[in-house]
């Protein structure tokens, strides 16, 4: 079955600890995307990628990094210098095609110990 | 700046009571308008796609239309099992692949 596979489905961070945040698309899709997700609040993008070895800054980068060496996986590196990291991290592909749908997988729950 | 406000924030139905979501938008130029379902702790699911003012989409009990400023997402007889949180979002021109998201309004059916 294709789909999107985020790992793991929660993480926990200790203070100064940088972690990393796994996505991998097996639909050959060639562009991804990060969002965060807060109580209340609507999906905010954090990092996309529309082609392989390149990347963009969405809305609120500060303190995450991405990187992008194959089309199927797109990690998600959230620094110690994201102050406030606790949120839901959804992971999103679409096809080159810029007005098909985007697809999400079923996120990562991060906590600060 | 684009802005897409969803309205009401929670809505709670008696199972059968039909209602609409509304999704309304302030945006430079409209691509597409995403609707989404979202269980919790899961990620959204994708619904219908709305290009074009005058434009409906209908899947088993919802029923999506558009105009020029706004959105609705229109349920008849409701069943608990439609209960959930519906996103919408908008891509712009210009922006390439990229979605405004709304806060989303998050719909209790009980039986």
């Amino acid at each position: 079955d294709g789909g999107i596979t985020q790992s793991p489905k929660y993480l926990f961070r200790k203070e100064g600890q940088n972690v990393t945040l796994s996505c991998e698309q097996n639909l050959n899709h060639d562009a991804m995307y990060w969002y965060r997700q807060d109580p209340g609040q609507g999906l905010r993008l954090i990092y996309y990628s529309q082609i392989v070895n390149d990347f963009q800054k969405g809305d609120i980068a500060e303190g995450y990094s991405v990187s992008r060496e194959k089309k199927e996986s797109f990690p998600l590196t959230v620094t110690s210098a994201q102050k406030n990291p606790t949120a839901f991290y959804l992971c999103a592909s679409t096809p080159g095609q810029a007005d098909q749908p985007q697809h999400f997988g079923d996120g990562t729950r991060l906590s600060i110990l | 700046e684009d802005q897409v406000t969803q309205s009401p924030e929670a809505l709670r139905l008696q199972e059968g009571e039909s209602s609409s979501l509304n999704c309304s938008y302030t945006v430079s130029g409209l691509r597409g308008l995403f609707w989404y379902r979202q269980d919790p702790g899961k990620g959204p699911e994708f619904l219908f796609t709305l290009y074009s003012a005058g434009e409906e989409k209908e899947k088993e009990r919802l029923k999506a239309t558009l105009t020029k400023k706004e959105s609705f997402l229109h349920i008849t007889a409701p069943k608990p099992e439609d209960s959930a949180t519906y996103l919408c979002a908008v891509r712009v021109t210009g922006a390439n692949s990229k979605l405004t998201f709304g806060k989303g309004i998050t719909l209790s059916v009980r039986p």
